[in-house]
């Protein structure tokens, strides 16, 4: 059964403290992505991988940090530089978009909320 | 810079009538456009798309228009049901070279009333 899991679903953060949220997909696609939602906003984009070993910085990359050492994984370290954690997290993911007729069709995981203690 | 806008925070539709959600965008580079259906705390779901090449797209009860002059694009579903009762959010791609991604506005909770 593909999808995108995302674990846990709830995380606490203490004043000063790294944490990493895991995101682990099985539908083979190349491309992953971390975005940030806070209540009332949309999904801001925080970092995305369009290939292992790499990645690039969304609009809202600062106090994130992440990794893409396998194809089907992609973790998301908030570490203690993000003064406003507290939101909900999502990650996706998609096929590998290549010129105008790409279908950038991004399939969700559940999610993560983070707060802080 | 919201380059993706969804104007109405809310709507209200009876059951069996007809919702239109509308998305308004600013970047003409974007050439592909996108509705997703998100439940509380739950990821969002795809819901429809639409190429820029198109002017509209059917899926069952979903409907989306999209009309490049005016740079807008709406959602229709018909009949609404209260199963539809969601947040929507309407998302856009443009072509950068391999990157793809997405430019999301801050959706519309739709609520499909008895």
């Amino acid at each position: 059964d593909g999808g995108i899991t995302q674990s846990p679903k709830y995380l606490f953060r203490k004043e000063g403290q790294n944490v990493t949220l895991s995101c682990e997909q099985n539908l083979n696609h190349d491309a992953m992505y971390w975005y940030r939602q806070d209540p009332g906003q949309g999904l801001r984009l925080i970092y995305y991988s369009q290939i292992v070993n790499d990645f690039q910085k969304g609009d809202i990359a600062e106090g994130y940090s992440v990794s893409r050492e396998k194809k089907e994984s992609f973790p998301l370290t908030v570490t203690s530089a993000q003064k406003n954690p507290t939101a909900f997290y999502l990650c996706a993911s998609s096929i590998r978009g290549e010129g105008m007729s790409a279908k950038n069709i991004q399939y969700f995981g559940a999610g993560t909320r983070l707060s802080v203690l | 810079d919201q380059q993706v806008k969804q104007n109405s925070p809310s709507l209200s539709v009876q059951e069996g009538r007809i919702s239109i959600l509308n998305c308004d965008y600013t970047n003409s580079m974007f050439d592909y456009f996108l509705w997703y259906k998100k439940y509380p705390a739950e990821g969002p779901t795809f819901l429809i798309s639409i190429s820029s090449i198109k002017d509209k797209n059917e899926d069952g009860r979903f409907t989306v228009f999209l009309n490049k002059s005016a740079k807008h694009l709406s959602l229709h579903i018909v009949p609404s049901q209260p199963g539809d009762s969601a947040v929507y959010f309407c998302a856009a791609s443009g072509h950068t070279g391999t990157a793809s991604k997405l430019t999301f506005g801050t959706g519309t909770r739709l609520q499909v009333t008895l």
